[in-house]
């Protein structure tokens, strides 16, 4: 099975603030994933990457940018957080075409005060 | 989301019988993912799949592009199966959009 893992799990942040989200994947996946999940919604994609030293914008990307320095890890950055980014962000890696199964992680709960 | 729509939203089942899941497409889907959001906040990938089906054990699941829908079907439903069922369309560029889930309830 698929091991992707998130950091923290649980974090809470200042207005303003800086914040980063760390996700790391051991199964050499190409492509990695970075999406927030807010009350009663599915899942909507922020940014993600094609391989190392790749970021592509997704459908909401404003307010926030990404960072891949490797295969293994895909970062998603707040530079000024906003109560609006109060939300759950999940992270997930696939193998790329043709066959992109998703497998992601456990998730981190972030709340902006 | 409008270009993913899931139906019903939500869905209370007696332990032991069986029910179908629908999802229906306005956009070019060419694969289907179907994932179960557990009680914990887990998301589980349950069928990835191209136009056809797929069965897993109690769980089947059907995608049809020509029709652009998609259904997942439960059998002998089991408490363990309670959670939020997402399906997420893939387009031709590679991107996944999400439906808005449809919560499932299984009472003994």
């Amino acid at each position: 099975e698929a091991a992707v893992t998130q950091s923290p799990r649980n974090k809470v942040a200042v207005t303003g603030g800086k914040v980063t989200l760390s996700c790391n994947q051991t199964n050499n996946h190409n492509n990695m994933y970075w999406y927030r999940q807010d009350t009663g919604h599915g899942l909507r994609l922020i940014h993600y990457s094609y391989g190392a030293g790749s970021t592509e914008k997704g459908d909401i990307p404003d307010g926030y940018k990404a960072s891949r320095p490797s295969q293994e890890n895909f970062s998603l950055i707040l530079e000024l957080a906003t109560p609006s980014q109060t939300s759950v962000y999940f992270c997930a890696s696939g193998p790329g075409q043709p066959n992109e199964r998703l497998f992601f992680g456990h998730g981190t709960k972030l709340s902006v005060l | 989301g409008d270009k993913v729509k899931q139906s019903p939203s939500a869905l209370s089942l007696q332990e032991g019988t069986n029910s179908a899941l629908r999802c229906n497409f306005s956009i070019a889907a060419t694969t289907v993912q179907w994932f179960l959001q557990n009680p914990r906040g887990s998301l589980i990938n349950l069928f990835y799949l191209v136009p056809g089906t797929k069965e897993n054990g109690r769980l089947k699941s059907a995608f049809d592009s020509k029709e652009s829908y998609s259904t997942l079907h439960i059998r002998d439903a089991q408490l363990e199966d309670s959670g939020t069922y997402f399906c997420a369309a893939e387009d031709n560029t590679g991107k996944l959009t999400f439906g808005d889930g449809t919560v499932l309830t299984v009472k003994p």
